[in-house]
């Protein structure tokens, strides 16, 4: 069974600073996609952005980026030029075979003025 | 496009009735979704719909079913409820479900049961 882990549950960053968040999954599959979604008070489930573990590289998506190492497991995201708007709690996800996502805990990212 | 459609928003129960909860995907996506999500828990798998037929179950009881319809709708359903079912239940749609394609989720369904 897949795992994944966030090791951080609280973080906090000045506005317009760089944070970066930590993840790590578990599984014996080779072919997977990894995922960080974003959820503020609203609720809504946003995606931010997407891996495919058959690409070397790494996914961005405008101020967001990650680092994978597929090797070393971890899918890290890297939010840059933080926004007020991106205090939200971050969750990352694993998405095998078997049609389902292996959510983590998430990360509650609050962004200071 | 209209996004994933959740109804009803908001929903309050007595222990030992039932629900049901729908979930209206995307057009054109043919794969339904479901996931509890609980501060205690986190976010867990329920079950996978594609073409009406469900291809994966979370760990839940017995009381927890769903079912896809042929326009690609998808209802669960919880009977005899406990206080424990106290969640927010969230759908995703995608357009065949193996394409690392979960970008769509419903705003949810916030379900309390007292």
């Amino acid at each position: 069974a897949q795992t994944v882990t966030q090791s951080q549950p609280e973080m906090s960053v000045q506005e317009a600073e760089t944070v970066t968040l930590s993840c790590t999954y578990d599984t014996s599959e080779n072919n997977y996609y990894l995922f960080w979604y974003k959820q503020p008070p609203s609720r809504q489930m946003i995606l931010v952005i997407r891996q495919e573990a058959y690409k070397q590289q790494n996914a961005t998506e405008n101020r967001f980026s990650v680092n994978f190492q597929k090797a070393a497991k971890s899918f890290s995201l890297k939010i840059s030029d933080s926004q007020l708007g991106d205090t939200a709690m971050y969750f990352c996800a694993f998405e095998g075979s078997n049609y389902k996502l292996t959510f983590g805990k998430g990360t509650l990212l609050t962004v200071n003025p | 496009k209209a996004g994933v459609t959740q109804t009803p928003r908001y929903l309050i129960k007595t222990r030992g009735q039932q629900v049901t909860l729908s979930c209206s995907p995307i057009s054109g996506h043919r794969s339904v979704s479901w996931y509890q999500q609980t501060p205690g828990q986190g976010l867990q798998f329920l079950f996978e719909y594609f073409s009406e037929t469900q291809r994966n179950k979370g760990n839940f009881p017995g009381r927890f079913s769903g079912r896809q319809f042929s326009n690609s709708r998808s209802e669960m359903n919880v009977s005899t409820l406990e206080l424990g079912d106290s969640a927010l239940y969230l759908c995703a749609s995608s357009r065949s479900g193996t394409d690392g394609l979960k970008a769509f989720f419903g705003q949810g369904t916030r379900l309390t049961v007292v």
